[in-house]
């Protein structure tokens, strides 16, 4: 079955960088893309992009343009998240997800950014 | 920023019909999806490419396009659909993918 294992929480200061990992198993990891999407609590999800995991191409939201990276290893099957300049507003569940629309989710990575 | 938007409430009882809208500039010409989330827990696509449906997703939910508006019909709501929902779709560009603010389904 399709499986999408994300790290574990994380907590950071200001102006740190943080690297989210999401593992894949029972499925061909090159052959989806995988989408990056956060939710501050209480607040709705928000698209961060996504990228292909065959060639390596990416697609960022605006809103973080020049502050996430996405990268992938395709021997692990697994593909991250960078967040970088993090700030209080980062504090939120990220997650991983299968699909050009996402349908498979990771768990979900809790990032808390606090001085 | 393209933005779609949603009422930030619907409320039925029991057995009724639950009806969403989210409506967005560029819905007459890109999909939308429709995802549940129930607190503490990942979304779950319940409508793609405006009125189809994942495997294993009741009959009761259906979606529909009419213009610049998308809306997700829940058919005899039942209490387990009490949930978030939100609309996803794209702007016209194809590139910048965005979800709706979300609407609170309460069925009591």
């Amino acid at each position: 079955q399709v499986q999408l294992v994300q790290s574990g929480a994380e907590v950071k200061k200001p102006g740190a960088s943080v690297k989210v990992s999401c593992k894949a198993s029972g499925y061909t990891f090159s052959n989806y893309d995988i989408n990056w999407v956060r939710q501050a609590t209480g607040q709705g999800p928000e698209w961060m992009g996504w990228m292909n995991p065959n060639s390596g191409d990416t697609v960022y939201a605006q809103n973080f343009q020049g502050r996430v990276t996405f990268s992938r290893n395709t021997s692990k099957s697994t593909a991250y998240m960078e967040l970088s300049s993090l700030r209080s507003e980062d504090t939120a569940v990220y997650y991983c997800a299968r699909g050009g629309v996402p349908e498979y989710w990771g768990q979900g990575t809790l990032v808390t950014v606090s001085s | 920023s393209y933005e779609l938007t949603q009422p930030p409430s619907v409320s039925v009882s029991p057995g009724q019909t639950a009806r969403i809208a989210c409506s967005g500039d560029a819905l007459p010409k890109k999909y939308a999806y429709w995802y549940k989330q129930k607190s503490g827990q990942a979304p779950v696509l319940v409508i793609f490419e405006d009125n189809k449906r994942p495997s294993g997703i009741p009959e009761r939910f259906a979606g529909s396009i009419s213009g610049t508006m998308a809306t997700l019909t829940i058919s005899g709501a039942q209490v387990e659909d009490e949930a978030d929902y939100y609309c996803y779709s794209t702007d016209s560009s194809g590139n910048q993918w965005v979800f709706g603010g979300g609407t609170k389904l309460t069925v009591l």
